[in-house]
């Protein structure tokens, strides 16, 4: 277990809904990093907040936002879903504001119908 | 050509063999390298972290970092059925937020 915790394990719901997946990230861990799971893309970099504030942006879609709030916790908003949006999608946090020894949640399994 | 590339196998051995695994990366800022182990319908664990060149090891495994050739390595010594699962390279560069992940390599350790 590495101590970040994921809601909900599972989602389905249909193309042009909005979804909300949480994160909450280990006990002390300032930084919070969103990434998508897919078979054909592996594992891609979404967004990272670190105590609130955005730090980094990879490959997020214009539909997809997200936050941290002040106790931490972070939410992904997925809109407008797409039948290609079906994938995992992972939280991971850290102490610091670098990437290296990230832990990862247990994911969201996605999937748009 | 892609940043990070892994050959997703999959690589079948007998238990007790030795597991080898390899990426190659195109961005020569990289200077962080891991390896996480992701088992079935599980998120990735950190297994190994390697700082610039070098070898690393802990326990039955085995880090290798080859910065001139833009190439890592993983080695599993006396394989067992409780490493089949997942690998995922992973690198980043220093200042840089993001991981950047290899596809992942299968493997599976035969009893």
């Amino acid at each position: 277990d590495s101590g970040v915790t994921q809601t909900p394990k599972h989602l389905i719901t249909a193309t042009g809904q909005r979804v909300t997946l949480r994160c909450s990230p280990r006990s002390g861990d300032l930084s919070v990093y969103w990434y998508q799971q897919s078979l054909d893309q592996g594992l891609q970099f979404l967004i990272q907040y670190y105590n609130g504030e955005e730090r980094a942006k990879g490959n997020i879609l214009e539909r997809f936002s997200a936050q941290q709030f002040p106790d931490l916790h972070s939410e992904l908003n997925l809109s407008s879903l797409e039948l290609g949006d079906s994938a995992l999608y992972f939280c991971a946090s850290s102490v610091a504001t670098l990437p290296n020894e990230q832990y990862f949640g247990p994911g969201t399994r996605l999937t748009v119908t | 050509q892609k940043e990070v590339e892994q050959d997703p196998g999959p690589l079948s051995v007998p238990e007790g063999a030795i597991v080898s695994l390899n990426c190659t990366y195109s961005n020569s800022a990289f200077q962080y390298f891991m390896w996480y182990r992701q088992y079935s319908r599980k998120g990735p664990e950190l297994l190994m972290y390697t700082y610039s060149s070098g070898n690393k090891e802990d326990g039955r495994f085995t880090a290798q970092v080859d910065k001139s050739s833009k190439y890592i390595s993983l080695f599993i010594r006396d394989s067992q059925p409780s490493d089949s699962a997942t690998y995922l390279c992973a690198m980043s560069a220093y200042g840089n937020n993001r991981l950047a992940f290899g596809k992942g390599n299968q493997v599976v350790v035969i009893p």
